[in-house]
């Protein structure tokens, strides 16, 4: 799997967007951008995933630059339970294989502020 | 949406005493794994199942063994409980890849054990 990096910290205002970047440079053909966040005491959850193509769910919009080296995760507007640790992961697709164990590194701690 | 339940979130037991861990999802997904998180070292695989009685070791397998009897409940054992596996347990059930994508894995809230 590709190594991603991350801002170790960051914070947001309520109620503003966070933006949150993910380098992957060496990133190949057939691998995934995921998104995952975990919240203080509590198990990972999945946000959004794509591949080439942005990506908007309920959660967030997944922005991928065209050469996908990089990537943006935005929360639109930031509310305090979204204060949690956000993990980008580059994973291949179509794995068949039951052992796709996830690998977080060490991610961004966002803290949203009043 | 997905819902992953784990029997307990707080569990105390005593060196030596034999632990179950349950987790339970209700998606029919035919994937679920146990992952153990510990300050520094990330996320690691203990065991995961692929279809009901089929097991295979993952990255951590020393000192636990699991049992997957029905397709929706995947249980962690502790043989002999250990100070040194005080830790978050989370458990993890994902569907069989299809064409795009396939890593969405869906955690339970995770059970903070304490070994005394």
């Amino acid at each position: 799997d590709a190594k991603t990096t991350q801002p170790t910290s960051m914070d947001c205002a309520e109620g503003r967007a966070a933006n949150l970047p993910c380098n992957h440079s060496t990133i190949s053909g057939n691998e995934y951008v995921y998104w995952y966040r975990q919240i203080h005491s509590q198990g990972p959850q999945y946000i959004i995933h794509g591949l080439k193509n942005n990506e908007t769910n309920e959660m967030a919009s997944l922005i991928i630059t065209e050469d996908r080296k990089s990537s943006t995760l935005i929360l639109p507007h930031a509310t305090l339970r979204d204060t949690a640790v956000y993990y980008c992961i580059v994973r291949v697709a179509r794995i068949k294989a039951a052992g796709n164990k996830l690998t977080f590194g060490g991610g961004t701690r966002v803290l949203v502020k009043p | 949406d997905v819902k992953v339940t784990q029997s307990s979130r707080y569990l105390v037991k005593r060196t030596g005493e034999k632990v179950f861990l349950e987790c339970v999802q209700d998606m029919d997904h035919e994937n679920m794994f146990w992952y153990r998180q510990d300050p520094g070292l990330g996320l690691r695989l203990i065991y995961f199942s692929y279809d009901v009685k089929m097991k295979e070791k993952g990255d951590i397998p020393e000192g636990y063994s699991v049992s997957r009897e029905k397709k929706e409940r995947f249980s962690l054992i502790l043989e002999s409980a250990s100070t040194n596996q005080t830790s978050m347990y989370l458990c993890a059930s994902r569907d069989t890849p299809g064409e795009a994508g396939g890593n969405e894995q869906f955690f339970g809230p995770g059970t903070r054990l304490t070994v005394l």
